[in-house]
């Protein structure tokens, strides 16, 4: 199957700070990626989708300055987390999906956020 | 949106079990996931089964669109099978995976 990779795994960061989420498609082009949101014990919560060169739609009920997301490449997104607050912490998984995997979706390893 | 429930909401079971876990969905799909997330938080593909049947070494599932449900059996459960089992379905005419609640395994040595 198609690899998805996070980075960093784990962050602690004091409240007010910025937090960036990296995640890339090891061995395909992502043509569209997906950022979730996990609580604990909790089902995958969408937050936000994008396509490859295009801004990204966002759930309703999630800030879109406070989770910015950028899909600069066919390999590459990246969530910011801006001035980031306790009840930010959370379980952050993308996922992706591309032309070539039917319509599969795979995800990546997640990042857990705890904001002090 | 659609609706996806997830049945049992927690499964216990002794090593070399089998078992059964159930996926129904409100409308009409074109996508359908099944998910292992282990204790890492790691969600692992299992099967991409929109419709018809699909086996992968203990595990197998069976999609039976026009009746809106899937089923994934899992046979001589491991102690490795436990964690949290997703189903995700996507509408026709949707852009996103809609997850159920999910269902919690423990497999038992």
């Amino acid at each position: 199957g198609a690899v998805v990779s996070q980075h960093p795994s784990r962050v602690i960061c004091k409240s007010g700070t910025s937090v960036k989420i990296e995640c890339r498609s090891l061995d395909f082009q992502a043509t569209t990626m997906f950022w979730y949101r996990q609580f604990p014990k909790k089902s995958l919560m969408l937050m936000a989708t994008s396509n490859e060169g295009s801004k990204a739609t966002y759930e309703q009920g999630v800030e879109k300055d406070k989770f910015l997301i950028n899909h600069a490449s066919l390999t590459l997104s990246t969530l910011t987390v801006t001035s980031a607050h306790p009840e930010d912490s959370s379980f952050y998984i993308c996922s992706a999906r591309g032309l070539t995997l039917q319509d599969e979706q795979f995800f990546g390893p997640g990042t857990r956020l705890t904001v002090l | 949106g659609i609706q996806v429930e997830q049945s049992p909401p927690d499964l216990i079971l002794q090593e070399g079990a089998n078992s059964t876990l159930r996926c129904n969905f409100s409308d009409s799909v074109n996508n359908l996931q099944w998910f292992h997330q282990n204790p890492w938080g790691q969600l692992i593909n299992l099967f991409y089964i929109p419709s018809g049947t699909k086996q992968n070494g203990r595990l197998s599932a069976t999609t039976v669109a026009t009746e809106r449900y899937s089923l994934l059996y899992i046979s001589s459960s491991q102690t490795t099978d436990s964690g949290v089992y997703f189903c995700a379905v996507r509408h026709e005419r949707d852009y996103k995976l809609s997850f159920g609640a999910g269902t919690t395994v423990t497999v038992r040595a």
